[in-house]
């Protein structure tokens, strides 16, 4: 999802519940994607990146879905722990002139609930 | 080393100061990247360095003034910022300005511009 004006979007969730959040990406010529997890106070974190050749990637819990069709990118998480809640950003790297940019989605709040 | 370290952790300054970010990395990366982070919303992207150049810098105002002295360090000068400026500053690098790989963030600097 998308932030819309100080409010993130928030997904709650029972602690071994599965969570999906959604990304809709903007830049057709992207060719690159990453989502970050970013835990208050702290720099955000790299949890999984896809290239667009690619439709589906796997990590440990972790699943990231890319749709070029609808420009739409959606991460998955296995078993959601305490852990785990933190705000979550996708990012695409497009290419201009000056080389690669890497460009933020407007983030998810996770909670999980124990 | 894998770490991308930002100081200070925390500066407050008064609106005609000078003061500067640090960031550094040891990884031998060769792109780095000043974002700006306001509360609940997504990193923006500032400048990016390519090789110890100024690639990009995204119509930045010029009270922002970065510097890369040499491959593993990116500063930031600040001079006469207003409180609209307060922010999480966030670092990072990534291993080439052209490649597809992530980038690896600092934990920031917390700016409170009085």
């Amino acid at each position: 999802g998308e932030s819309v004006g100080l409010h993130l979007p928030t997904l709650s969730v029972q602690e071994g519940d599965n969570s999906i959040i959604n990304c809709a990406y903007s830049n057709s010529a992207s060719d690159y994607f990453i989502w970050y997890k970013q835990e208050s106070g702290k720099g955000p974190q790299f949890i999984i990146d896809i290239r667009s050749n690619m439709d589906k990637r796997q990590g440990q819990r972790v699943t990231v879905l890319l749709n070029k069709t609808v420009k739409h990118l959606s991460l998955q998480i296995a078993a959601t722990q305490p852990g785990d809640s933190a705000v979550y950003f996708c990012a695409e790297r497009g290419r201009n002139n000056a080389g690669n940019m890497l460009t933020f989605g407007g983030g998810t709040r996770l909670m999980v609930k124990p | 080393d894998t770490e991308v370290t930002q100081t200070p952790k925390h500066l407050v300054m008064g609106m005609t100061n000078k003061k500067s970010l640090k960031c550094e990395q040891h990884m031998g990366h060769r792109a780095m990247y000043w974002y700006k982070q306001k509360a609940k919303k997504p990193p923006e992207l500032m400048f990016v360095y390519s090789y110890e150049k100024l690639s990009i810098n995204e119509s930045v105002p010029s009270r922002f003034s970065p510097e890369c002295p040499n491959s593993s360090l990116l500063n930031l000068h600040l001079h006469a910022l207003q409180p609209e400026d307060s922010a999480l500053y966030l670092c990072a690098s990534s291993p080439s300005p052209i490649g597809n790989t992530e980038a690896f963030f600092g934990q920031g600097t917390r700016l409170t511009v009085v």
